[in-house]
């Protein structure tokens, strides 16, 4: 049974950096060929897309994000990590993780909502 | 890399067919069959509903069809029902390892 789980602060502040982490179970990163990413929906608004790391540890970001955002994982302790710098009111959202399989997002986690507010 | 654009909201009664459009460019959706949907209901997060634009995960009604053509892809779900009430997003590959996805639309149903 494959499972995720976002973690992280509820609140933070502008210009802090943001560290999330999603914990997951049923299945190894090391696999060939296995992916995940980070997506993010700001309250009422649409999905978007941030970041995925590869079994290989390959590493992609959205082109918009790319200088505040990384991705990272632990392979031991079933975790991928993303940091986001510089924090802005904007970027106020529901933080996903997912897994991806044949193009697509096929098991996501709950999402954690992070609120930027000072 | 712009969103996909999607109608904002799409209704039907319920036993009739809807299809929901995605249109993207020739750098998304007309350039790969990578097209997903992904189906959102509120405070939950979104379920795969259609892979590789017309592909079914297990456990998803046949009642979800996809399709494309040139930079549009499409949704079409027949006999609607009142559970299918809710948010549905399209999402392409972009090249580069790297992905969209669409404006999202509301379904209902009345």
């Amino acid at each position: 049974q494959v499972t995720l789980k976002e973690s992280g602060p509820a609140l933070v502040k502008p210009t802090q950096t943001l560290t999330l982490t999603c914990t997951f179970s049923g299945f190894s990163l090391s696999t060939s060929g296995m992916r995940m990413s980070w997506i993010r929906q700001p309250p009422g608004k649409a999905l978007q897309w941030l970041a995925r790391i590869d079994w290989d540890d390959d590493k992609f970001y959205s082109r918009s994000l790319k200088t505040r955002l990384t991705i990272s994982k632990d392979t031991s302790k079933n975790q991928v990590v993303l940091t986001m710098t510089n924090m802005d009111p904007v970027d106020t959202a529901t933080y996903y993780c997912a897994r991806i399989d044949f193009g697509s997002f096929s098991y996501w986690g709950q999402g954690t909502l992070v609120t930027v507010s000072s | 890399q712009s969103a996909l654009t999607q109608p904002a909201s799409v209704s039907g009664s319920p036993g009739q067919s809807i299809t929901i459009s995605c249109t993207g460019t020739s750098s998304d959706v007309g350039s790969y069959d990578l097209v997903s949907w992904y189906q959102q209901h509120p405070g939950k997060a979104p379920k795969l509903m259609i892979y590789e634009g017309s592909k079914w995960p297990s456990g998803v009604s046949n009642r979800f069809s996809g399709s494309k053509s040139g930079n549009t892809a499409s949704l079409t779900i027949s006999g609607l029902q009142a559970e299918d009430e809710a948010d549905y997003y399209c999402c392409s590959y972009a090249g580069s390892s790297t992905y969209v996805f669409g404006t999202g639309t509301k379904v209902t149903v009345l």
